[in-house]
């Protein structure tokens, strides 16, 4: 079954770090690119970071520009973003998505069922 | 960046009704580097169109979008019960990718 499959969510303090990860399975990993996306409570999607499928470039929102890192390890098919400094209006449900190429401009044609982030004191 | 902004806000309607759904972009959009996404409440974002108007894997033809440059429209010819979602477009032409704040479709 093609699917992703997030997880490392949870409740961190403010000013504090999380590692999310997102496994693939069901088609060849490495041969798309990914995002991670994501939508506070009641709220609308935003795009947080895209890598392509060779893994060779990294894309950012300016909002978590310098706090975030996406890698991933294609070997295990998974997909990973270190998040730090983390603040209240990080909170939100991640999703991890796939693009429908290993690079250039395409739509995310597969989500995962997302991981929540609580950050809070 | 391209700020999308999308109209209405909420829209209701009946089952078996059309739906017509408004996306305008801020500048234009290149190459219709424009997609629509239904959401359900608990759900995942599902891709519905891209490119303006290539429908996605499995999507009814129900569905179509139609568009270019800044202003783009997706629309339902007859609501099913299972359509009532919010909908997202999202211009995935350059970076930062930004979605529209969505519309709600809801039975009325």
């Amino acid at each position: 079954e093609v699917q992703l499959l997030e997880s490392g969510g949870g409740l961190v303090q403010p000013g504090g770090s999380l590692r999310l990860s997102c496994a693939a399975s069901g088609f060849t990993f490495g041969s798309y690119a990914m995002s991670w996306v994501r939508q506070a409570p009641g709220k609308g999607l935003e795009w947080v970071s895209y890598i392509r499928g060779g893994g060779a470039r990294e894309t950012y929102a300016d909002s978590v520009k310098g706090r975030f890192t996406l890698s991933r390890d294609n070997s295990r098919n998974t997909l990973y973003l270190q998040m730090n400094s983390l603040r209240a209006e990080d909170t939100a449900v991640y999703y991890c998505a796939k693009s429908s190429s290993s690079w250039g401009n395409d739509a995310f044609d597969l989500w995962g069922q997302g991981t929540m982030v609580t950050v809070s004191s | 960046e391209i700020v999308l902004t999308q109209s209405p806000g909420t829209l209701s309607l009946s089952p078996g009704e059309r739906a017509t759904l408004s996306c305008r972009a801020s500048q234009s959009v290149g190459s219709d580097y424009l997609a629509w996404y239904q959401q359900k409440p608990g759900q995942a974002p599902r891709l519905l169109i891209s490119g303006a108007s290539s429908g996605a894997t499995g999507i009814p033809d129900r569905f179509s979008g139609s568009g270019s440059g800044t202003d783009f429209t997706l629309t339902i010819s007859r609501l099913e019960p299972e359509d009532f979602a919010v909908y997202y477009c999202q211009q995935y032409d350059a970076f930062p990718w930004t979605f529209g704040p969505g519309t709600k479709v809801e039975i009325k």
